[in-house]
């Protein structure tokens, strides 16, 4: 089965501290994303990456980076922690160009910043 | 742009009711269509899914046609279990896009009670 694993299920955080999130994928998918989920709003798109070292900007990226320094890790990054980032974060990978494939998520990360 | 509509929950069911969540979208071009679920306290994982009109996804007992005419996607169980309570999430993908403009609704929670 293919697997993506977030590194951390719950973190606490203070208000401007620099957060990692991290994600493994072991299928050697090309494609990651970061999603935040909050309640009433649905999942919404933070950022992706097609390859290594590549990165796209998704639907709400402000106040976040990513980095994909090897093909199976995917980070994100929040550069000072603000209480609005309080959220669940999923991570998701997927094979291929075609627009059927199928993401594979991870279990989620479930940030609380104070 | 793209989007995708779905009915608000909370749904509560008694075991061995008929389920449908109903699902519309709106979309140029010729979208692939899919049914994620989130089981509480994991990721998403796809459901089904349709990548053309009149195409019927199926798993799990659940059921979902692509209607091309009115735009709709709804998911449907004949006699939903227990173990279905989770958050669905209909979502849309458009022909040649990039999975990065892959589209999420807001979520429908289900509560299947004995």
């Amino acid at each position: 089965d293919v697997k993506v694993t977030q590194s951390s299920r719950y973190l606490v955080k203070r208000t401007g501290e620099k957060v990692f999130l991290e994600c493994v994928q072991d299928m050697d998918h090309e494609n990651m994303f970061w999603y935040r989920q909050d309640p009433g709003l649905g999942l919404r798109l933070i950022y992706f990456s097609y390859d290594v070292k590549m990165k796209e900007k998704g639907d709400i990226p402000e106040g976040y980076s990513v980095s994909r320094e090897k093909k199976e890790r995917f980070s994100l990054i929040l550069e000072s922690a603000s209480t609005n980032q309080t959220s669940m974060y999923l991570c998701a990978s997927s094979f291929g160009s075609s627009g059927a494939n199928v993401l594979t998520f991870g279990a989620g990360s479930r940030l609380t910043v104070l | 742009g793209d989007s995708v509509t779905q009915m608000e929950g909370p749904v509560t069911l008694s075991e061995e009711a008929f389920l449908t969540i109903n699902c519309t979208y709106t979309a140029t071009g010729y979208p692939s269509l899919f049914w994620y679920v989130q089981y509480p306290g994991e990721g998403l994982q796809l459901l089904l899914k349709a990548t053309k009109a009149d195409d019927k996804g199926s798993n799990k007992g659940f059921e979902a046609t692509y209607r091309k005419e009115t735009t709709s996607f709804h998911l449907e169980k004949g006699s939903v279990q227990v173990s279905d309570s989770a958050v669905y999430f209909c979502a849309l993908l458009n022909y040649g896009g990039s999975q990065g403009n892959l589209i999420f609704g807001k979520g429908t929670k289900l509560s299947v009670k004995p």
